[in-house]
C-alpha cells in the first residue's frame, strides 16, 4: 500500500514565525502536491513537484514556498506565518508518466496560527 | 476555467438506504474524475477512478458513473451503513497532460443515522 506521512497531525504558531511541514512517500512517486483545505473552499493547489528539485506554482501558491531535495520528501515551507494561513494542510503524491494518475493523501496537518 | 459542485452539500439517511450523491463539472474535457472520501479531521481516501473512455467503475458496495458530454458523475453507495458517514469529494482532471490539473468539488457530507 501508498502511505503518505506527515510530520504532524495538529501545529500551532505564532504570527510571524517560520514553519514547515513535512510530507513522506514510500513509493518511489515522481509527483508530489501540496493543498490546502478550507470550509466553504473545498482543497485549493499550492505547489507541485514532478521531480527532485523541480516545483510548479498552483492555484495560491502566494506565502508559501516548498523544497524537494530528494524524491520522497517535499517540504512545505512558511516564511512569516500569518493568521489567513491557519487551514488543514494536506499532501499527495502521485506516480509520473500519466498525467491522469492517481493521487494518495496523506491524513493532514491541521495548522493553527494565532 | 473548470469548477465542480456538488449537491447536496449535507445529506442525512436512515441505515440500509440506497443513496446518490452528485457531482458536475462545467468543462467536459476532462482526462479522469476520482472520488474520495474524508473521514472528520482526517486526510482523503481514494474510492474510485474512471478514466474519460468509461462509463462507470464498481467497488463493492459502491458505483460511479460519469457522463462527459453532460457534465456529470453520480456515485451510488447500497445499503448505507453508519460507517459510511463521512464527506465524499469529487475531482477532475482535465486533459492538459500536466499533474497539476486535478480540480475539486466542496463535497457532501453524509450521515447515516444507526
Amino acid at each position: 500500500d501508498v502511505k503518505v506521512t506527515q510530520s504532524s497531525r495538529y501545529l500551532v504558531k505564532r504570527t510571524g514565525e517560520k514553519v514547515f511541514l513535512e510530507c513522506v512517500q514510500d513509493m518511489d512517486h515522481e509527483n508530489m502536491f501540496w493543498y490546502r483545505q478550507d470550509p466553504g473552499l473545498g482543497l485549493r493547489l499550492i505547489y507541485f513537484s514532478y521531480d527532485v528539485k523541480m516545483k510548479e506554482k498552483g492555484d495560491i501558491p502566494e506565502g508559501y514556498s516548498v523544497s524537494r531535495e530528494k524524491k520522497e520528501r517535499f517540504s512545505l515551507i512558511l516564511e512569516s506565518a500569518s493568521t489567513n494561513q491557519t487551514s488543514m494542510y494536506l499532501c499527495a503524491s502521485s506516480p509520473g508518466g500519466q498525467p491522469g494518475n492517481e493521487q494518495y493523501f496523506g491524513p493532514g496537518t491541521r495548522l493553527t496560527v494565532t | 476555467k473548470q469548477e465542480v459542485t456538488q449537491i447536496p452539500a449535507a445529506l442525512s439517511v436512515p441505515e440500509g438506504e440506497n443513496l446518490v450523491l452528485n457531482c458536475s463539472f462545467t468543462d467536459s474535457a476532462i482526462y479522469n474524475l476520482q472520488w474520495f472520501r474524508q473521514d472528520p479531521g482526517k486526510g482523503l481516501t481514494s474510492l474510485l477512478l474512471i478514466q474519460s473512455s468509461q462509463r462507470e467503475q464498481t467497488s463493492g458496495r459502491l458505483n460511479a458513473s460519469l457522463d462527459k458530454s453532460s457534465g456529470r458523475s453520480t456515485l451510488y453507495i447500497a445499503a448505507s451503513q453508519p460507517g459510511d458517514s463521512a464527506t465524499y469529494l469529487c475531482a477532475v482532471r482535465i486533459s492538459s497532460g500536466s499533474a497539476r490539473q486535478l480540480t475539486f468539488g466542496s463535497g457532501t457530507q453524509l450521515t447515516v443515522l444507526p
